[in-house]
């Protein structure tokens, strides 16, 4: 069974250009979540889809960052327009169940370095 | 809100040390405990979890045990190997029912040195 993929593995834009980040989960996970690492920080949650649906959307930093989920499969993240901070790793997760006990399964991360 | 607070590193080690990697928890109930590891160029993969106090996680020579007294989880490994090198980050998530979030700390890089 495929894992969670991401695409692209790296990124480098200019600031003030767009992104788009993509995640694929596993297949029949009907939730999916969006975290981010910044500058050697912690890993920080952004949000939480269930289905088509943002469950959770409580960690997007600003109306810069835009996440969709069409159709309940991928998602992407669209980062509009780029700035210096917005560097970082940012890692999608999908599991199975909600429930505070249903393990999250994470991609590679997709490297994002904006100069 | 919950959070969790890990030793910084770089930690480097020779073959075969004694690993102790730091980390301690504020939250409220009793949350679910982990460790996930990051390997180069690779994804967050779960290293081991306790889900209640007292409990031990292991997995791969790795330990790790929910003490809620001290409101830590330690990762421990009695001999490490090169294969190790990794990040380190520990986690928790509540448990107060339903969906709740990973709420992540900083990250220990490990190096592992012949």
């Amino acid at each position: 069974e495929a894992g969670v993929t991401q695409f692209p593995s790296h990124s480098v834009i200019e600031k003030g250009q767009t992104v788009t980040l993509r995640c694929d989960p596993i297949s029949g996970h009907d939730n999916l979540y969006w975290y981010r690492r910044v500058m050697g920080k912690e890993i920080k949650f952004l949000l939480h889809f269930v289905k088509e649906s943002k469950q959770d959307e409580s960690g997007m930093p600003n109306n810069r960052f835009l996440a969709e989920r069409t159709g309940g499969t991928y998602s992407t993240l669209k980062v509009q327009p780029a700035e210096l901070e917005d560097s970082g790793v940012y890692f999608c997760a999908s599991s199975q169940v909600q429930g505070a006990r249903d393990e999250q399964f994470f991609g590679p991360g997709t490297r994002l370095t904006v100069l | 809100g919950n959070s969790v607070t890990q030793m910084e590193g770089p930690v480097t080690l020779s073959e075969e040390a004694f690993l102790t990697i730091n980390c301690t928890y504020t939250a409220t109930g009793y949350p679910s405990l982990f460790w996930y590891v990051q390997y180069p160029g690779e994804g967050l993969q779960l290293l081991l979890k306790a889900t209640k106090a007292d409990d031990k996680g292991s997995n791969k020579g790795f330990e790790a045990t929910y003490r809620k007294e001290t409101t830590s989880f330690h990762l421990e490994k009695g001999s490490v190997q090169v294969s190790d090198s990794a990040v380190y980050f520990c986690a928790l998530r509540g448990n107060s029912g339903g969906y709740q979030k990973v709420t992540f700390g900083t990250g220990t890089k490990l190096q592992v040195i012949p």
